[in-house]
């Protein structure tokens, strides 16, 4: 069965300091991979999406960037961190066409990051 | 999308009764939609799914019903428990691609 991971859970974080999120996936080859925003009691932005690796594509402008160094991992990254950066990161996995998990995104634990 | 920045709506509602929540969706080219649960502090799960093709589906107390006319989603559930209490999130897709787009969410409250 396939099963997606993200560390840290809560993070903590001084204004102007750098961020690494990282999301891995086990149990599945070649997955897109997304990496969403969510601020408390809102809806979900995404940031950027990987159909491989090495590829990234960007939805919106941000203080932040992503890189697929592999192709079950996907990291989030910061250089200098803005209070607006607060909320509750998440990641993503869907299958490739042709299969069954095509469709459907699933979701990771998430990542609480508050930026003080 | 401009749902991200609302404030969640919420349905309140008593234990054991039904619960609707709904959802309109903006792309009428988009074939299939999901209906995600969020749980405090936790990613959203998947609930039931449904394709373009239909127009209701069925799970175990959840049913989602489809109108393509009015680009109009909802999520029944049935004899809602204080477990269901959560945030609830539709997403719709086209088939050319797996982009998922969501709609803002709604808070379920459950009142014992």
């Amino acid at each position: 069965s396939q099963t997606i991971h993200q560390w840290p859970a809560t993070l903590v974080q001084p204004v102007g300091s750098p961020l690494s999120l990282e999301c891995t996936v086990e149990g599945t080859s070649n997955p897109n991979l997304y990496w969403y925003r969510q601020a408390a009691g809102r809806g979900l932005q995404l940031l950027f999406y990987s159909v491989g690796i090495g590829q990234i594509s960007s939805e919106v402008p941000q203080n932040l960037s992503a890189s697929r160094p592999q192709d079950r991992q996907f990291i989030l990254s910061s250089k200098k961190l803005l209070l607006s950066d607060s909320g509750f990161y998440l990641c993503a996995w869907s299958g490739i066409a042709g299969t069954l998990s095509y469709n459907e995104q699933f979701f990771g634990p998430g990542t609480r990051l508050t930026v003080l | 999308g401009e749902s991200v920045g609302l404030h969640l709506p919420t349905l309140s509602v008593q234990e054991g009764d039904n619960s609707i929540i709904n959802c309109a969706y903006s792309n009428s080219a988009s074939d299939y939609f999901i209906w995600y649960k969020q749980e405090s502090g936790k990613g959203p799960q998947f609930i039931i799914d449904i394709r373009s093709n239909m127009d209701k589906r069925q799970g175990q107390r959840v049913t989602v019903l489809l109108n393509k006319t009015v680009k109009h989603l909802s999520l029944q559930i049935a004899a809602t428990q204080p477990g269901d209490s959560a945030v609830y999130f539709c997403a719709e897709n086209m088939d050319a691609g797996n982009m998922l787009t969501f709609g803002g969410g709604t808070r379920l409250m459950v009142k014992p």
